[in-house]
């Protein structure tokens, strides 16, 4: 069964600093991987959709990438802003089913 | 544009009663419909997935129940509820199977 581990739990950094968080899954057979921002008590909003032929997916501020074969995505947030706080979350598309790591919750200080 | 509804947003429930969740799109035909739970401090899992009208598929057994009546209402039932059934519920469609998801803005279910 796949699984998909976020690392760190949660991260806090200064305003203005580029950060990386990270996603790792142990099955390498996926459609796609898809990273999420929840703010707290809300639903999730989708950030970047990276297709499994795809490397990465940039948008704005935001770059995400992909390496099926070593089980990894990474996304990148550069010049972060205290309105980036929220928990990010990665998911990966299997047959039937879309996989979720529990999230890394980010606190971007002023 | 497309759009997803969901509610009610809040709902607190005594033990044993009955649950009715519902959700809808606009903007789109025959889309994949999911419901998804989060439970505080976990993951999200994925309670029953649609791909057309009638066609309902359970990932994890229990007292809830789903139904897809029209092409884009997805409707999350319990006859029962439980104090586990307490959570975070949330819809979400995609186009196809290996599309990009969309949530909704989530209900929060307290079962007393």
């Amino acid at each position: 069964k796949q699984e998909v581990t976020q690392i760190p739990a949660a991260l806090s950094v200064p305003e203005g600093e580029n950060l990386v968080l990270n996603c790792s899954f142990t099955d390498s057979a996926i459609y796609n991987l898809q990273w999420f921002r929840q703010d707290p008590g809300k639903g999730l909003t989708s950030l970047l959709l990276i297709q499994s032929s795809q490397r990465e997916q940039t948008s704005g501020r935001l770059n995400a990438s992909l390496d099926k074969s070593s089980g990894r995505s990474t996304l990148y947030i550069a010049a972060s802003q205290p309105g980036d706080s929220a928990t990010y979350l990665c998911a990966v598309k299997g047959a039937n089913n879309l996989f979720f790591g529990t999230g890394t919750r980010l606190t971007v200080i002023p | 544009s497309q759009t997803i509804h969901q509610w009610p947003a809040t709902l607190v429930q005594p033990v044993g009663s009955p649950l009715s969740l519902e959700c809808t799109v606009e903007g789109t035909s025959n889309p994949n419909l999911y419901w998804y739970r989060q439970a505080a401090g976990r993951g999200l899992q994925l309670l029953f997935y649609s791909v057309g009208i009638g066609q309902i598929s359970s990932e994890v057994p229990q007292n809830l129940s789903a139904s897809r009546p029209q092409d884009r209402q997805f409707i999350l039932s319990s006859k029962k509820l439980l104090l586990s059934d307490s959570g975070f519920y949330l819809c979400a469609w995609s186009a196809f199977a290996a599309g990009e998801l969309f949530f909704g803005e989530g209900s929060r279910l307290t079962v007393l």
